[in-house]
């Protein structure tokens, strides 16, 4: 079985742009979630999804969004760039939301915003 | 607030050797913790986990250990091989309504030596 799935795997962009990050969960996962991680750091919790319905948002400016769709993927939409925004985006998929549920994670989109 | 952090930054350690990574958890009320494993490139890969009610859990070459006394979590690999070679995160599961997040620490850099 395929693992989780990121589109693309690198995207530069300037300042003011507006990106789109894409994630397939491994099937029969239902749950998405999103994390940030900027070098040399841990990666740091954006949103989670399970059914469709958003489940918990991190610490971010309004200008991170996303959503999930019928078929479980989901999409990151970041607006208004900055520099700050460079780090690598990670999808990690898992059943559902439950405590003890593995997160699987894919290999993340790396964004550098110039 | 809410922290994971790791009491040393880099490891290195001799092929053959055993390593022992540590990490330190602020909220006493986590259930669930795991560890990553993280290459250059590549998302974080899930190593091992143990839930709060256990205080050692085994895996292949790997151990991890829970003092919930002291919220302070260890990951030991025996016998360390080059591939062993990467970032190592521990991450604690926190609740949030109906959802769930990771919370990671900073990371470890595990070197080893041939």
């Amino acid at each position: 079985d395929a693992g989780v799935t990121q589109s693309p795997t690198h995207l530069i962009k300037t300042r003011g742009q507006h990106v789109t990050l894409r994630c397939s969960p491994i099937s029969g996962h239902k749950s998405v979630s999103w994390y940030q991680q900027v070098l040399g750091q841990g990666p740091q919790f954006i949103f989670q999804y399970y059914e469709k319905e958003e489940r918990g948002r991190g610490n971010f400016p309004d200008r991170f969004s996303a959503r999930q769709f019928p078929n479980y993927s989901s999409e990151l939409n970041v607006n208004a760039l900055l520099l700050g925004d460079s780090a690598l985006y990670l999808c990690a998929s898992s059943l559902d939301t439950g405590s003890y549920n593995e997160q699987f994670f894919g290999p993340g989109t790396r964004l550098t915003v110039l | 607030g809410e922290s994971v952090g790791l009491h040393l930054p880099t490891l290195s350690v001799q092929e053959g050797d055993n390593s022992i990574i540590n990490c330190a958890y602020s909220n006493s009320a986590s259930d669930y913790f795991i560890w990553y494993k993280q290459e250059s490139g590549k998302g974080p890969q899930f190593i091992i986990d143990i839930r709060s009610n256990m205080d050692k859990r085994q895996g292949q070459r790997v151990t991890v250990l829970l003092n919930k006394t002291v919220k302070h979590l260890s990951l030991q690999i025996a016998a360390t091989q080059p591939g062993d070679s990467a970032v190592y995160f521990c991450a604690e599961n926190m609740r949030r309504g109906y959802g769930n997040k990771l919370v990671f620490g900073a990371g470890t850099i595990l070197r080893v030596k041939s």
